[in-house]
């Protein structure tokens, strides 16, 4: 079995501030990981993925299978990154399991 | 619009009607999913279409839960007899499916069902 867990169900930070939204997973196998991202009054769409291992948006995330934990970071926040975040998890059947995500309010 | 449509974004129907949802995926793209959302949780999957063939669907809440795809193009989820507990958002996404990895997932506005 998979599973997904965002311990954080909002977040709050001032602009300019770190942001690290948490993820932790639950897999035997070798997972795939992936952030996406809801703006307000949009649709779910994909941040980024750990295969890539690059930065989007200045949002990057390192796979930890030590630590099972694929946290999602951002050195400086802006007003814009505002959004539900998130965590999926993905095993050998290509069929992604997703966290229950987190609200990020960036204040100005 | 070239992006995942979804048909009606809202439904408003009676306890134990049936209702059918809509998906029309990105042209090229192989793989439909189906996913219901519900307040303050993340997706849940239900099924999922590699072209015309439903490759998984053991996931659909109930056998009042079913999905077409009749020509690998647009589908439908189709819920009979419905009760309060299947109001929800009901989200659909389609990716290209030519990957031995989970590929990028493109995802529809949602259908929002509410059961009176």
């Amino acid at each position: 079995a998979q599973r997904v867990t965002q311990p954080e169900k909002l977040l709050s930070v001032f602009k300019g501030a770190p942001v690290e939204l948490k993820c932790n997973y639950s897999y035997s196998g070798s997972p795939e990981l992936f952030w996406y991202v809801q703006y307000s009054r949009q649709r779910l769409q994909l941040l980024l993925r750990h295969i890539s291992r690059e930065s989007i948006k200045g949002f990057t995330a390192d796979l930890n299978k030590g630590e099972t934990s694929f946290h999602l970071k951002k050195p400086f926040a802006q007003e814009e990154d505002s959004a539900m975040y998130y965590c999926a998890l993905s095993g050998g059947s290509y069929i992604p399991t997703f966290g229950r995500g987190t609200s990020l309010i960036v204040h100005p | 619009d070239t992006g995942v449509s979804q048909n009606p974004r809202h439904k408003i129907t009676k306890r134990g009607q049936n209702v059918t949802f809509r998906c029309d995926p990105i042209s090229e793209h192989n793989r439909l999913y189906w996913y219901r959302q519900t307040l303050g949780q993340g997706p849940e999957f239900l099924t999922y279409f590699q072209n015309e063939a439903q490759l998984e669907k053991s996931r659909l809440l109930s056998d009042r839960f079913s999905a077409e795809r009749p020509k690998g193009s647009f589908s439908t989820l189709e819920i009979q007899r419905t009760e309060q507990g299947d109001s929800a958002m009901y989200l659909c996404a389609s990716s290209l499916g030519d990957r031995g990895r989970t590929d990028t997932q493109y995802f529809g506005p949602g259908t929002r069902l509410t059961v009176l």
